[in-house]
């Protein structure tokens, strides 16, 4: 059974450091694009960054570059999200999702988990 | 970066329906546009890539067209399931921006 599991979020003061985990199973993990996404409290989806299989190319989104950073360990099948100098504006529930086709990033995201919440306040 | 706007924002509807979503992007992004379905309390799934492929196991009434700048969701008869919030999703350029999202209600 494909599935992701997330965690790592929690409650953080502003300027505060967190790494998010994504725990894959039931498919071969180094083959495919992994993707994090975030929602905020009531609003819509926001992609955040990915990353290829083999970790040789990734992209993050302007509104968290420099802040965050996302890496992956193929032999522990795990995804993650460092995230540093975190802002109230952080607060979302953050998922991590799987790019559909092996190999590419082009093709929608077919398995998500049940995301983590991050709270960034004093 | 590409903006991707939604129209409208919410929706009101009765089972049975037929229901249409529109999708702008800011620029040509040829086919590749992604919809997805979101319940409350729930992960997003994906209905529908490159514009107009259905996901597998997703059920026929749900349709995709377009390409370019403008695209659409149709759902042909809706079923009491399909009241949802409803997003695009562009992955042709970096970052795959999504639209806001699309709330339909049962009227």
């Amino acid at each position: 059974q494909v599935r992701l599991v997330e965690s790592g979020g929690g409650l953080i003061k502003p300027g505060g450091s967190l790494r998010l985990s994504c725990a894959a199973s039931g498919f071969s993990f180094s083959d495919y694009y992994m993707t994090w996404i975030r929602q905020a409290p009531g609003k819509g989806l926001e992609w955040l960054s990915y990353i290829s299989g083999g970790s040789d190319h990734t992209k993050t989104a302007d509104s968290v570059k420099g802040r965050f950073t996302i890496s992956r360990d193929n032999a522990n099948n795990s995804l993650y999200l460092q995230m540093n100098s975190l802002r109230a504006g952080d607060t979302a529930l953050y998922y991590c999702a799987r790019e559909r086709a092996p190999g590419g990033s082009s093709y929608g995201l077919d398995v998500w988990g049940q995301g983590t919440t991050v709270t960034v306040s004093s | 970066d590409i903006q991707m706007t939604q129209s409208p924002s919410s929706l009101s509807a009765s089972v049975g329906d037929r229901v249409t979503i529109t999708c702008r992007a800011s620029q040509s992004i040829r086919n590749n546009l992604n919809w997805y379905q979101q319940k409350p309390g729930k992960a997003p799934e994906l209905l529908i890539y490159a514009a107009s492929t259905l996901q597998s196991g997703v059920p026929s009434r749900f349709s995709g067209s377009g390409s370019g700048t403008d695209f659409t969701l149709t759902i042909s008869s809706l079923q009491p399931e399909d009241f949802a919030t409803y997003s695009c999703q562009q992955s042709y350029n970096s970052p795959h921006s999504f639209g806001q999202g699309t709330k339909l209600e049962i009227k």
